[in-house]
């Protein structure tokens, strides 16, 4: 079936230190791969995405490299700020006779000290 | 242009209970997907409405339904409320024939007792 496996958390950096959280899946086919942040207190928002293999989704300083051959999509952050302390889900979506699904891992608590 | 809104924010039931949730998707979007999102987990998708019909669903008992009306605003309800099912309800939106992005709303957070 499809799955998505994140590294565990919590993980707590201190500012400007540089961010790795891991994922990795399982699915039939070539899915597209998305991160999604929660802050507290708020729904999920779409940090980057990436659609094929080898494609590169990046926003607010945020990375992510499709990679087909070991089938790992890892967030990174050169330096990363106090505001960047969220939840981080990697997702994959599923497609079945038009309707989408979204399926998540498990979530990784990041918490960056000043 | 406002994003997806959910309501209440917070409710506590008890069980046995039946508890109905709402969803008014985000301007210009037709299709509705409803998550349920466990304390420490991650979103587990229920089901999705396109054009007032269930297209999918996930995992999950009958105990669970839904609507969508002419409107696209979609509601959950769930009967015989169970401890199990105390969780954020997300509500997420997007186009039917788009499928790169669901823009999701902040949730109901539901308390069984």
């Amino acid at each position: 079936g499809n799955s998505v496996t994140q590294m565990e958390g919590p993980v707590t950096l201190s500012e400007e230190a540089f961010l790795t959280i891991n994922c990795t899946y399982t699915a039939t086919g070539y899915p597209s791969l998305f991160w999604y942040v929660q802050y507290p207190g708020e729904g999920l928002q779409l940090l980057l995405k990436a659609t094929k293999a080898d494609d590169k989704g990046s926003n607010k300083g945020f990375e992510a490299t499709y990679r087909k051959e070991t089938t790992s999509f890892h967030l990174e952050k050169g330096s990363v700020q106090v505001s960047d302390s969220a939840v981080y889900f990697c997702a994959l979506r599923k497609v079945i006779q038009g309707a989408q699904k979204l399926v998540f891992g498990q979530g990784t608590r990041l918490t960056i000290n000043p | 242009d406002a994003g997806v809104t959910q309501s209440p924010t917070h409710l506590i039931k008890t069980r046995g209970q039946q508890v109905t949730l709402r969803c008014s998707p985000k301007s210009g979007h037709d299709t509705v997907s409803w998550y349920q999102q466990a304390l420490g987990q991650g979103p587990q998708f229920i089901f999705q409405y396109y054009e007032e019909e269930e297209r999918q669903r996930g995992n999950f008992p009958d105990r669970f339904s839904g609507h969508q009306f002419p409107n696209y605003s979609s509601e959950l309800n769930v009967n015989a409320l169970l401890l199990g099912d105390s969780a954020l309800y997300l509500c997420a939106s997007t186009l039917w024939t788009d499928y790169y992005e669901q823009y999701f709303g902040p949730g109901t957070r539901l308390t069984v007792t």
